[in-house]
């Protein structure tokens, strides 16, 4: 898998957009790029994926650059509740049996300001 | 639906202790995944399972083994507790490969 860049912490006034950015320039073409958060101590919760077209869901957004070197998470109207650690990953499609070890980096910890 | 529920929540043991941690979902996934988190540290893969009966390394297995006799369940094996598996253990599956990832609660264990 592709290796991914993310900074390490974040801050966001509450209701405001929050733009989480994430560097994935050694992507290959048929990786996606994937996001989840863990919310305090809790299991990491799926946010999002996609390959090359922007995609949008209940929860967010995710803009991923014409070359696919960097992709943007977007949470529209950030809550107090979207204080998380954020994880952008790059992993294949499929899941190849002996070859991927799928890894979480450290991720971007996300702090929403009241 | 319970999703992945993990057992137990919490646990201390004694360096060279043995337990099981144990994982069941009910959502007839056939990918299975054992992750540790260190303190701020990301999620390493310990092992993960492609269906019952197949199970594989992940980047951090020594000092651990799993079994895959159902679907359902996915547990893992501590032999010989040491101080350096002090960690949070979660547990995941997907329905399809590279899909969705489905984490339980974690699993905090303490060795000392």
């Amino acid at each position: 898998d592709a290796k991914t860049t993310q900074p390490p912490s974040m801050d966001c006034a509450e209701g405001r957009a929050a733009n989480l950015p994430c560097n994935h320039s050694t992507i290959s073409g048929n990786e996606y790029v994937y996001w989840y958060r863990q919310i305090h101590s809790q299991g990491p919760q799926y946010i999002i994926h996609g390959l090359k077209n922007n995609e949008t869901n209940e929860m967010a957004s995710l803009i991923i650059t014409e070359d696919r070197k960097s992709s943007t998470l977007i949470l529209p109207h950030a809550t107090l509740r979207d204080t998380a650690v954020y994880y952008c990953i790059v992993r294949l499609p499929l899941f190849n049996f002996g070859n991927e070890k799928l890894t979480f980096g450290t991720g971007t910890r996300l702090t929403i300001i009241p | 639906n319970a999703g992945v529920t993990q057992t137990p929540k919490f646990r201390i043991l004694k360096i060279g202790q043995s337990m099981t941690l144990q994982c069941t979902q009910d959502m007839n996934h056939n990918y299975m995944y054992w992750y540790r988190q260190d303190p701020g540290m990301g999620l390493k893969l310990i092992y993960y399972s492609v269906g019952a009966g197949i199970t594989d390394k992940g980047e951090v297995p020594n000092g651990y083994n799993v079994s895959r006799s159902t679907t359902e369940d996915f547990p893992l094996r501590l032999e010989l507790a040491a101080p350096s598996q002090t960690s949070v253990y979660f547990c995941a599956s997907s329905r399809l490969a590279g899909g969705e990832l489905f984490f339980g609660e974690g699993s905090r264990l303490t060795v000392l």
